[in-house]
């Protein structure tokens, strides 16, 4: 069974760029995360998307990233204009819907360094 | 914010047990204690997860206490690829509102030859 991709890897920008990162989950998984980790830290949700709606995006700095899920599928995330703290690396996982409570799997993520 | 406290770190020698312990004394009736690891450069990954009840998979063991204030997540022989980030979570799964999984600082597990 495939697992979550992601694209780019790796990204370096300089600050007041802009970056988006794609995601495509597991097939038939309804529910899709982006968390944004920084070095040292737990990752942090950013946003949930059952199928394309939005369910939770409390955490999500609105003025500089947004996100969006196109068909309730494939995802992207952009940052823009990018600041040196959104260095981090960024990981998007799929689960079943919600109700099942079932695990999530999650990408190997992208790797963003703002200089 | 997480509602658990983990040590930050421990060490295991290889083919031993780990036992990484887990504090969530505040945990309510409807929530999971779940239990993910994540290896450098890698995406976390799920191991187990249980309400009150010990549970076992392929993976590793869980035993919770009966007050459900702790728990401890046991690797029955520790290898060098068990060397990871631990992170225990506790989260409510119901029909209508499961909760966001909320990661903290979890243990880091270094596993040694």
């Amino acid at each position: 069974e495939a697992g979550v991709a992601q694209s780019p890897r790796y990204k370096i920008i300089e600050k007041r760029q802009s970056v988006a990162f794609w995601c495509n989950p597991i097939s038939g998984h309804a529910t899709l995360y982006w968390y944004q980790q920084i070095l040292g830290q737990g990752p942090k949700l950013l946003i949930q998307f059952q199928n394309n709606g939005v369910v939770d995006d409390s955490q999500l700095p609105k003025d500089r990233f947004s996100a969006e899920r196109l068909k309730g599928v494939d995802s992207t995330l952009k940052i823009q204009p990018a600041k040196l703290e959104d260095s981090a690396v960024y990981l998007c996982a799929s689960s079943l819907p919600r109700g099942l409570g079932g695990e999530l799997f999650f990408g190997e993520g992208s790797r963003l360094t703002v200089l | 914010d997480a509602k658990t406290t983990q040590p930050p770190s421990m060490d295991c020698a290889e083919g031993r047990a780990a036992n990484l312990p887990c504090n969530h004394s505040t945990i309510s009736g409807n929530e999971y204690v779940y239990w993910y690891r994540q290896i450098h450069s890698q995406g976390p990954q799920y191991i187990i997860h249980g309400l009150k009840n010990n549970e076992t998979n392929e993976m590793a063991s869980l035993i919770i206490t009966e007050d459900r204030k702790s728990s401890t997540l046991i690797l029955p022989h520790a290898t060098l690829r068990d060397t990871a980030v631990y992170y225990c979570i506790v989260r409510v799964v119901g029909s209508s509102n499961t909760g966001k999984l909320i990661f903290g600082q979890g243990t880091t597990l270094q596993v040694k030859p």
